[in-house]
């Protein structure tokens, strides 16, 4: 079936980095776009980025920009976002979502990744 | 940035109930619109697309409705399982903005 499947969570020491991949399966991975999206603990959703996987064309929110980019795997179907100089405020739970580009939704989640940021 | 205001941010509703949301945009963002739901512990699932269209497998009692920068989305009659937090998103601009987002609880 349809997926995105996430890797595991993540606890980091501030100014540290962060990579969570997102691996696709069950459709075409070079039609659809990968957004990512955050949610800090009882928090709202945050769009974070997005980049198309038949190129390395991708864009951010500006106050990722600088900070986060992402990267992909086109023979594992993976794609990899990273967030450097990590802070506390970047504490949350992380997601990959498909961008079903015709429609500009977001269609397939994953089952999120949390990053936790702390000393 | 497009902002994206929901009210309301919470709403209380009986079993069978008839509930809006509405969702307001800073700027025209014509009909570039979708509605998440999202469970306790879940990741987020598209309800409805382009404001107006249902997603695949999205039961008919949700709506959606507007255009521009007003934006509604109904639920017919409130399910147990229809209790959760929804959130707005436009994709008119870059960010791709949500709206805070409203809960949905029992009464």
């Amino acid at each position: 079936q349809v997926q995105l499947v996430q890797s595991g969570a993540e606890v980091k020491q501030p100014g540290a980095s962060v990579k969570v991949s997102c691996k696709a399966s069950g459709y075409s991975f070079n039609n659809y776009e990968i957004n990512w999206v955050r949610q800090a603990p009882g928090q709202g959703l945050e769009w974070v980025g997005w980049m198309k996987t038949n190129s390395n064309n991708q864009g951010s929110a500006q106050k990722f920009q600088g900070r986060v980019a992402m990267t992909r795997d086109t023979s594992t179907n993976t794609v990899y976002m990273e967030l450097s100089s990590l802070r506390s405020e970047d504490t949350a739970v992380y997601y990959c979502a498909r961008g079903w580009v015709v429609v500009d939704a977001l269609d397939i989640w994953g089952q999120g990744t949390m990053v936790t940021v702390s000393s | 940035d497009i902002q994206m205001t929901q009210s309301p941010s919470s709403l209380s509703a009986f079993l069978g109930d008839r509930v809006t949301i509405t969702c307001r945009a800073s700027r025209d963002i014509s009909n570039y619109l979708n509605w998440y739901q999202q469970q306790p512990g879940k990741a987020p699932k598209l309800l409805i697309y382009g404001a107006s269209s249902l997603q695949s497998g999205v039961p008919s009692r949700f709506s959606g409705s507007g255009s521009g920068t007003d934006f509604t989305l109904t639920i017919r009659s409130l399910q147990p399982e229809d209790f959760a937090t929804y959130y707005c998103q436009q994709t008119f601009g870059t960010p791709r903005t949500f709206g805070q987002g409203t809960k949905v609880d029992i009464k």
